[in-house]
């Protein structure tokens, strides 16, 4: 399988649930991203991940908890999450974290949180 | 601090129709100007990357300009074709700031047979 790949699809959790979204990129990237996207606002960057190493937390809320054990995967650990939490949250890689490289965009996980 | 604004939030065009997405900036100091396209339950895929020394680049039936002066960039279509039905969405990235994009909230297009 080539490309980013994000899993699951799709997930409803309930604000006392803990779970885990994965990003998995194929493309030999170095760099990796989160995004969320929510209803009427424009695409935020979450993290930002550059050789396994954490280069931007653009002031996320700790109940989101990224991790990056190897430079193709890349999780996002939620817990005691609120409604408003419920987004489209992409993940995307680019061959290294600067501006000349594209940076290419999974299909995205829908959390829904009741 | 950077915001990114786009400009209509949707537009709804017949095929065959030439049309302009727009998008604004509010720092000038941006290294680049990227458009995205996003379709229903997809990710992003880029299409066209403007550097700030560039004042256009096109790919097939699509044209970007970038204006930076006036902090502006357009998305041109040609003989626009259903297929073209998606989400815009353009993305400034400032000096210094390496992958860091800041995305408008996109134009939706319709492209009606």
């Amino acid at each position: 399988e080539t490309g980013v790949t994000q899993t699951p699809r799709h997930l409803v959790m309930g604000m006392t649930n803990k779970k885990s979204l994965k990003c998995e990129q194929h493309l030999g990237h170095n760099a990796m991203y989160w995004y969320k996207q929510s209803a009427k606002k424009p695409l935020e960057l979450m993290f930002v991940y550059n050789f396994k190493e954490q280069t931007e937390n653009n002031s996320v809320p700790s109940r989101f908890s990224p991790e990056c054990p190897n430079s193709s995967h890349l999780f996002l650990h939620l817990h005691t999450l609120q409604p408003e939490d419920s987004a489209l949250y992409l993940c995307a890689s680019s061959l290294r974290q600067q501006s000349t490289d594209t940076q290419y965009f999974g299909p995205g996980t829908r959390l829904t949180v009741l | 601090k950077q915001e990114v604004t786009q400009i209509p939030a949707a537009l709804s065009v017949p095929e065959g129709e030439n049309l302009v997405l727009n998008c604004s900036f509010t720092d000038s100091a941006i290294y680049n100007l990227q458009w995205f396209r996003q379709d229903p339950g997809k990710g992003l895929t880029s299409l066209l990357l403007i550097q700030s020394s560039q004042r256009e680049q096109t790919s097939g039936r699509l044209n970007a300009s970038l204006d930076k002066s006036s902090g502006r960039s357009t998305l041109y279509i040609a003989a626009s074709q259903p297929g073209d039905s998606a989400t815009y969405l353009c993305a400034a990235e400032g000096n210094n700031q390496g992958g860091k994009l800041i995305f408008g909230q996109g134009t939706e297009l319709s492209v009606k047979p």
